[in-house]
C-alpha cells in the first residue's frame, strides 16, 4: 500500500515568496496532521483535521500559515509570505481517526524547506 | 493536558551494549503508547506499541512494557547495533484528546 505522500521533497525559495506544501494521506485514514521539525524546537504539531474538518490549529505559528483539506485525499499547507525562520522540515501524517487511538500515525518523508 | 517526558539525549553507546530510554507520561484517559523511530532524512515510523496496562510491545529486538502504576513506557534493547542509530520518540494517543502527544525525542548513536 502507498504510504503518506508529500511533495515537494525539497523546496528552496526566497523570502517573501508563497510556499505550498502538499500531502496525500493513506486511503481510508480520517485524521491528518501537519508537523514542523527543527533542531531548536523539535517536533511541533501545527494543525490537524478529522474528516476534512480542522479540529485544532492552535499550533499554527501566525496568520502567514494556512492549511486546507478540500477532500479526503489531499491537503495543503501554505506559507505567505515566507520568512527565513520558517525553514524547517514539514511532515504530514495520517491515522485511521477518532475511535482508533490504538493505531499509530503514518508519516510522510517530509518536505525540507529553506527560505533564503 | 497530556504530556510525555523522555530521557534527555544524546545517548552514545558501543555496539552490543544494553539500551534503555526512559519515558513517562501524563494522561487524563487510558492512552495507547507508542515508540517511533526516525532515521536521518526520513519521517517517523512506528517501532512498537502497547494499548493497555501490562502489555509488552516488541519489534526488531526492542521492547517496552506499559506500566500504569508508574505511568512509564521505557524502551529497551539487549544488544544495540550501529544501524540502530536514530532518533527515538515516545508518544501517547488519547481518545479524549483526539491526537497524539510526542516526547522531545532521544538521539541514539551507536559506535562500532
Amino acid at each position: 500500500d502507498a504510504g503518506v505522500i508529500q511533495s515537494p521533497r525539497h523546496e528552496v525559495t526566497e523570502m517573501g515568496q508563497e510556499v505550498t506544501l502538499r500531502c496525500k494521506p493513506i486511503s481510508g485514514h480520517n485524521s491528518l496532521f501537519w508537523y514542523r521539525q527543527t533542531m531548536m524546537r523539535g517536533l511541533e504539531l501545527l494543525i490537524y483535521f478529522n474528516n476534512n474538518v480542522p479540529i485544532d490549529d492552535s499550533g499554527m505559528p501566525e496568520d502567514r500559515f494556512s492549511a486546507k483539506m478540500p477532500n479526503a485525499s489531499f491537503s495543503t499547507l501554505k506559507i505567505q509570505p515566507s520568512e527565513p525562520r520558517d525553514s524547517a522540515v514539514y511532515f504530514c501524517a495520517s491515522s485511521p481517526g477518532t475511535g482508533r487511538e490504538d493505531q499509530p500515525q503514518h508519516f510522510g518523508d517530509g518536505t525540507r524547506l529553506s527560505i533564503l | 493536558g497530556d504530556s510525555v517526558t523522555q530521557m534527555e539525549g544524546p545517548v552514545t553507546l558501543s555496539e552490543e551494549a544494553f539500551l534503555t530510554i526512559n519515558c513517562t507520561y501524563t494522561a487524563t484517559g487510558y492512552p495507547s503508547l507508542f515508540w517511533y523511530v526516525q532515521y536521518p532524512g526520513e519521517g517517523l515510523q512506528l517501532l512498537l506499541k502497547a494499548t493497555k496496562a501490562d502489555d509488552k510491545g516488541s519489534n526488531k529486538g526492542f521492547e517496552a512494557t506499559y506500566r500504569k502504576e508508574t505511568t512509564s513506557f521505557h524502551l529497551e534493547k539487549g544488544s544495540v547495533q550501529v544501524s540502530d542509530s536514530a532518533v527515538y520518540f515516545c508518544a501517547l494517543s488519547d481518545q479524549e484528546a483526539g491526537k497524539s502527544t510526542f516526547g522531545d525525542g532521544t538521539t541514539l548513536t551507536v559506535k562500532p
